[in-house]
This record gives C-alpha cells, sequence and structure tokens, in this order.
C-alpha cells in the first residue's frame, strides 16, 4: 500500500530534551516536505527537500532541523525544542515538482506537547 | 509572496443542499492546486488535485474548478450528507520556488 509513515503520533517530551520525529515514504517520491499546524494558522511548512541531500527552508524553519539520506526517508529533528514547538506535525511527499502532476500525499500526523 | 485565502473560514448547511466553497490565490503562476479534506485531529485526505493547465476535475459528488487568469478555484459538492462535515484546505504549487502554500480552511459543518 502506497503510504507515508510517521513515528511516534504522539509525543510528550520536556523543554530541552533533543527528539525525532521519523517520516518514511514507499513511493520513490522525490519530494518530502515537513508542516506543522496550529489552529488559527493554519498548515506551515517548516523544511522541504528536492531530492537526496537537497534540503530547504519552508516559511518556519527556525528551531527545527532535516536530513535527507535516503530517497524514502525525511526524518525532523528537534535539537531543544521549546513550548512554542508544542503543535500537529505531518509529513508530506509527492512527485518532484516542475509538473503539474505532483499530488501530494500526507502521513497521519503527530503530535507533540513540549512542557 | 504567493498567499492563499478560504473564505468562509466556517459554513453551516442543511443536508441534502449543494454547495461552494472559495479558494483564492494571489499569483497566478502555479503548477497546481490541490483540494483536501481534514477531519478533527486527523491527517489530511486528498481529494481532487487540477494542474495549472485544467479547468476542472471531478469525482463523485465533488467538483473543482479553477480560472488561475483570476485566481480562484472553487470545490463544489452535490447533495451535501453529514459526512462531509470536516475542514476543507487548498494549497497551490508556485512554480516561481518550491514552496507549497495552504489556505487555512473552510470548517464546515452539514445539518442532519
Amino acid at each position: 500500500e502506497a503510504q507515508v509513515t510517521q513515528n511516534p503520533r504522539y509525543l510528550i517530551t520536556v523543554t530541552g530534551k533533543k527528539l525525532t520525529v521519523t517520516c518514511s515514504q514507499n513511493m520513490n517520491h522525490e519530494y518530502m516536505s515537513w508542516y506543522r499546524q496550529d489552529p488559527g494558522l493554519g498548515l506551515r511548512q517548516i523544511y522541504y527537500s528536492m531530492n537526496v541531500e537537497v534540503t530547504d527552508k519552508g516559511d518556519v524553519p527556525e528551531g527545527y532541523k532535516v536530513s535527507r539520506k535516503e530517497k524514502r526517508n525525511f526524518p525532523l529533528i528537534l535539537e531543544s525544542p521549546s513550548p512554542n514547538q508544542t503543535s500537529l506535525y505531518f509529513c508530506a511527499s509527492s512527485l518532484a515538482s516542475g509538473t503539474g502532476h505532483n499530488e501530494q500525499f500526507f502521513g497521519p500526523g503527530t503530535r507533540l506537547t513540549v512542557l | 509572496k504567493q498567499e492563499v485565502t478560504q473564505i468562509p473560514a466556517a459554513l453551516s448547511v442543511p443536508e441534502g443542499e449543494n454547495l461552494v466553497l472559495n479558494c483564492s490565490f494571489t499569483d497566478s503562476a502555479i503548477y497546481n492546486l490541490q483540494w483536501f479534506r481534514q477531519d478533527p485531529g486527523k491527517g489530511l485526505t486528498s481529494l481532487l488535485l487540477i494542474q495549472s493547465s485544467q479547468r476542472e476535475q471531478t469525482s463523485g459528488r465533488l467538483n473543482a474548478s479553477l480560472d488561475k487568469s483570476s485566481g480562484r478555484s472553487t470545490l463544489y459538492i452535490a447533495a451535501s450528507q453529514p459526512g462531509d462535515s470536516a475542514t476543507y484546505l487548498c494549497a497551490v504549487r508556485p512554480i516561481r520556488d518550491d514552496k507549497i502554500i495552504f489556505g487555512k480552511g473552510t470548517r464546515l459543518h452539514i445539518l442532519p
């Protein structure tokens, strides 16, 4: 089954404790991205990757890191989480940008609470 | 900078009615526009993708149109049902950069 998976689905942590949220897709998509969703602010893109070893900042990259060492995986790293990073996070993937055929597929979401 | 707006933010409609959701964007240079549905606390489900060269796409009771020149898209839902209650989001894929921009969504409530 074609899908985007994220782990963990729920995470409660404390300020300053490094964490990683994993994202994996099995559709051989080049483009992957991370979003956060907050009430009243909608979905905002954190980072995206056009392909392996190519990553770029989205609209709200501060406090986050990503890596793209393999095509299928795109982990989101919070080196020193803070309470303002409490949010619902989504990973998504699609075929490469540059065409109109690149439908985005979303993971189920990770609800992160930073105390 | 591309901006995407969805109005209204919330909408309540009696069951059985046809309805239209709106999405507007400021820069017509887009690859495509995608409509999603999101249930509370859940992920996003893709409904329809309209490529920039297309005028509309249909899936079941849903029809999405795209007018690039005016920067508008509509999602038409026929014969609404209580199960259609959800938040509907649109997103555009700009040509000028590789970021994807979402609207804030329309929260739809179908009254039984």
